[in-house]
């Protein structure tokens, strides 16, 4: 009964290379997120993301493109990958809405990516 | 834009005492919200404790509290009765109502790793 659910766990590929990581939640929820956790353990929002509205960081570049199939999927998927891109990649979910605010956001265990 | 600093990138806790983790944040809001999440070893991250910026009370989560210093900008973490299971990267966060535009991300800090010495 996992709340929110990433897969893979790992994932090892080479440069130049297109993957895409699944995330999903049975929490009801209408909001999703992707994170990135970098080499120094600093976390930085990606993407946010309800059934209205994509808001996107503009930093993370567009090799990046988050494809949510219904609200309670959103998946990450990854364009010729860079070194760079190596990371813990979390996906986390909450409910929108002012008067959920203070309801904290629920995250998955996390997608490391090692890029060779 | 917002930001959040927490100064201590390392602290250290004799098992059974107390340690107080430090974070500070910028923002022109009068309305948001603080949270502190734990990240041990297996990487998950676990919500801590919450804090309401329009309330003056301290949270309180059995052996975790916080000083809440709306004025100062100031949100810290304290562990009473420290246990071996506390060992994990706390992170401070900050988060902003859901609307006008907002979806509530969280802004992080860079994370204190908390030791504990048995």
């Amino acid at each position: 009964d996992t709340a929110v659910s990433q897969t893979p766990k790992y994932l090892v590929t080479q440069m130049g290379n297109d993957k895409s990581i699944k995330c999903e939640q049975n929490l009801g929820h209408d909001t999703m997120y992707w994170y990135k956790q970098d080499s120094k353990k600093f976390l930085k929002i990606m993407f946010s993301y309800n059934n209205k509205e994509l808001i996107i960081n503009e930093t993370v570049p567009n090799r990046f493109s988050p494809k949510s199939p219904d609200k309670a999927h959103l998946n990450l998927h990854i364009n010729s990958l860079e070194l760079g891109d190596s990371a813990v990649y979390f996906c986390a979910s909450s409910q929108g809405g002012q008067v959920f605010s203070n309801q904290p956001q629920h995250f998955g265990d996390g997608t490391r990516l090692s890029i060779l | 834009a917002q930001t959040v600093t927490q100064s201590q990138p390392e602290m250290s806790v004799q098992e059974a005492e107390t340690v107080t983790l430090s974070c500070t944040y910028d923002t022109s809001e009068s309305d948001y919200y603080l949270f502190w999440y734990k990240q041990p070893p297996s990487r998950q991250m676990i919500l801590v404790i919450r804090q309401e910026a329009y309330k003056q009370q301290n949270a309180t989560e059995n052996r975790f509290s916080v000083n809440f210093q709306k004025a100062a900008k100031s949100f810290s973490l304290k562990i009473s009765d420290s246990q071996l299971g506390d060992a994990a990267m706390y992170f401070c966060a900050y988060r902003i109502p859901n609307y006008g535009g907002s979806q509530g991300n969280l802004i992080f800090g860079k994370g204190t790793k908390l030791s504990v010495k048995p």
